[in-house]
């Protein structure tokens, strides 16, 4: 089957730890994004790539880190400078030629206490 | 001023009946435009795209579009229970892969 994954699906970390989060898509998309929603919030652009060793800012990266080395992965690092770290993250991707039509993984939930 | 503002809801419509969800965006210079549908505890699914002034139908869905008024909408016929959710409204920014999300109208179908 293709789609996205991420894992892990709940996430829990004390205060002051970096953690990864995981995404893997088997679609053969070249372009790849980081959402975080908050309660009763849309969607907020992390970071994205469109290319593999390639990938920019988006409007909250402060706090966060990513790296893609495969086409297919594409992890998120939240940092211990990430001020309010807990959050429903979401991984999506897309293709070059229709950018916007983005699919999405079925998101991490993390709780940092 | 938001860049994409929808009302959060809930909107509340009886089985059958036409659910009108609305969307405005403040960037003039936006060409894409998108609905999500989001279950609770769920990740966003892609359900229209529209590009064009205009309706655009896919089954009982209806995304409409106007520029100049800088209005999206998205019209549910026949609506089931299985269509409660929040519906999320996003705008291409710019020129850039950027997609800008609405906060979401929660919608709820009366059986």
């Amino acid at each position: 089957d293709g789609g996205i994954t991420q894992s892990p699906k709940y996430l829990f970390r004390k205060e002051g730890q970096n953690v990864t989060l995981s995404c893997e898509q088997n679609l053969n998309h070249d372009a790849m994004y980081w959402y975080r929603q908050d309660p009763g919030q849309g969607l907020r652009l992390i970071y994205y790539s469109q290319i593999v060793n390639d990938f920019q800012k988006g409007d909250i990266a402060e706090g966060y880190s990513v790296s893609r080395e495969k086409k297919e992965s594409f992890p998120l690092t939240v940092t211990s400078a990430q001020k309010n770290p807990t959050a429903f993250y979401l991984c999506a991707s897309s293709t070059l030629v229709a950018a916007y039509e983005q699919y999405f993984g079925p998101g991490t939930r993390l709780t940092v206490t | 001023q938001k860049e994409v503002e929808q009302n959060s809801g809930p909107l509340s419509v009886p089985e059958g009946a036409i659910a009108s969800l609305n969307c405005t965006y403040s960037d003039r210079g936006s060409q894409s435009f998108f609905w999500y549908r989001q279950y609770s505890g769920k990740s966003p699914e892609l359900i229209m795209s529209i590009y064009s002034n205009g309706d655009k139908e896919d089954g009982r869905f209806t995304a409409q579009l106007n520029k100049a008024s800088q209005y999206v909408s998205l019209l549910i016929r026949d609506s089931q229970p299985s269509d409660s959710a929040t519906y999320l409204c996003a705008v291409n920014r710019d020129s850039s892969y950027k997609l800008i999300f609405g906060s979401g109208t929660r919608l709820l179908v009366r059986p």
